[in-house]
C-alpha cells in the first residue's frame, strides 16, 4: 500500500530564516506530487505540483520555491521567510489524468515570528 | 481559471440528512470531488464525480450536474464524528492539480 511521509510536523521559524520542507511517498512509482498551502480556516491553496523528477511548476509567484530531486521526493523550500508564510503545508500524491484521486501528507504545521 | 462556491458552515443533529452545496465555473471540466479534514488532520478524498448523477458510498452520496455546474455531497445518518470541514475540488491541467472551494465546516450537534 501507498503510504506519504512529511516533516517536521511542526515548525517555528523566525522571519528572514531558510524553510526545508520534504516529502516522500513509499509504495508507487512515478507519482505526481503537489504541494498546498492551507490558512487557518481557509481552503487549500496549491503552490507546486509536479509531473516528474526535476519538472516542477508553479501555481503562485512567491518567495517559495520546490525541488523533486527522486521521484517519489519533494522538496519546498525558502531562502526567507515572511510572515504571511505562516501556515499548514499539505503535500499530497496522485496519478494524474485517469486518476484523479489524490492523497494527503499529514502536513507540516509553520509558524514564522 | 477555476473557482468554486460552497456554504461556509452548516449546522445538524444527530441522525439528520445535510446537504452541501457547490457551484463551480471552470475552464474545461473533468470532473468534482469532494474532500473531507477533521480539525488538524490531513483532507481526505471522499468522492469523485465525472458524469451527471448520483453516486453513493455508504452513508455519503455525491451528485453531480455538468449543465447547471453544481454538484452536492449528502450525508446521511449524520454522526458527531461527521463534523469537519468538507470541501469541493476540481481537477485540471494535465497533472489534474485541484482547485478547491474555501471548505465548509459542519458541525454535528447531538
Amino acid at each position: 500500500s501507498q503510504t506519504i511521509h512529511q516533516w517536521p510536523a511542526t515548525l517555528v521559524q523566525p522571519v528572514g530564516s531558510p524553510l526545508s520542507l520534504e516529502c516522500t511517498v513509499e509504495g508507487t512509482s512515478n507519482p505526481n506530487l503537489y504541494w498546498y498551502r492551507q490558512a487557518a480556516g481557509r481552503g487549500l491553496q496549491l503552490l507546486f505540483y509536479s509531473v516528474g523528477i526535476g519538472q516542477i511548476s508553479s501555481e503562485v509567484p512567491q518567495n517559495l520555491s520546490a525541488s523533486r530531486p527522486q521521484d517519489r521526493q519533494f522538496i519546498l523550500s525558502s531562502k526567507k521567510l515572511l510572515l504571511s508564510d505562516s501556515g499548514f503545508y499539505l503535500c499530497a500524491w496522485g496519478y494524474g489524468a485517469g486518476g484523479e484521486t489524490q492523497y494527503f501528507g499529514p502536513g507540516t504545521r509553520l509558524l514564522v515570528l | 481559471g477555476q473557482s468554486l462556491e460552497q456554504p461556509s458552515e452548516v449546522t445538524a443533529v444527530e441522525g439528520a440528512i445535510v446537504q452541501i452545496n457547490c457551484t463551480y465555473q471552470t475552464s474545461g471540466f473533468y470532473g468534482l470531488s469532494w474532500y473531507q479534514q477533521h480539525d488538524g488532520g490531513a483532507p481526505t478524498f471522499l468522492s469523485y464525480n465525472a458524469l451527471d448523477g448520483l453516486e453513493e458510498t455508504g452513508r455519503f452520496s455525491s451528485f453531480l450536474s455538468r449543465s447547471d455546474s453544481y454538484g452536492y455531497l449528502l450525508l446521511q445518518e449524520l454522526q458527531m464524528k461527521d463534523s469537519a470541514s468538507y470541501f469541493c475540488a476540481v481537477p485540471s491541467g494535465s497533472a489534474r492539480q485541484l482547485t478547491f472551494g474555501s471548505g465548509t465546516q459542519l458541525t454535528v450537534l447531538p
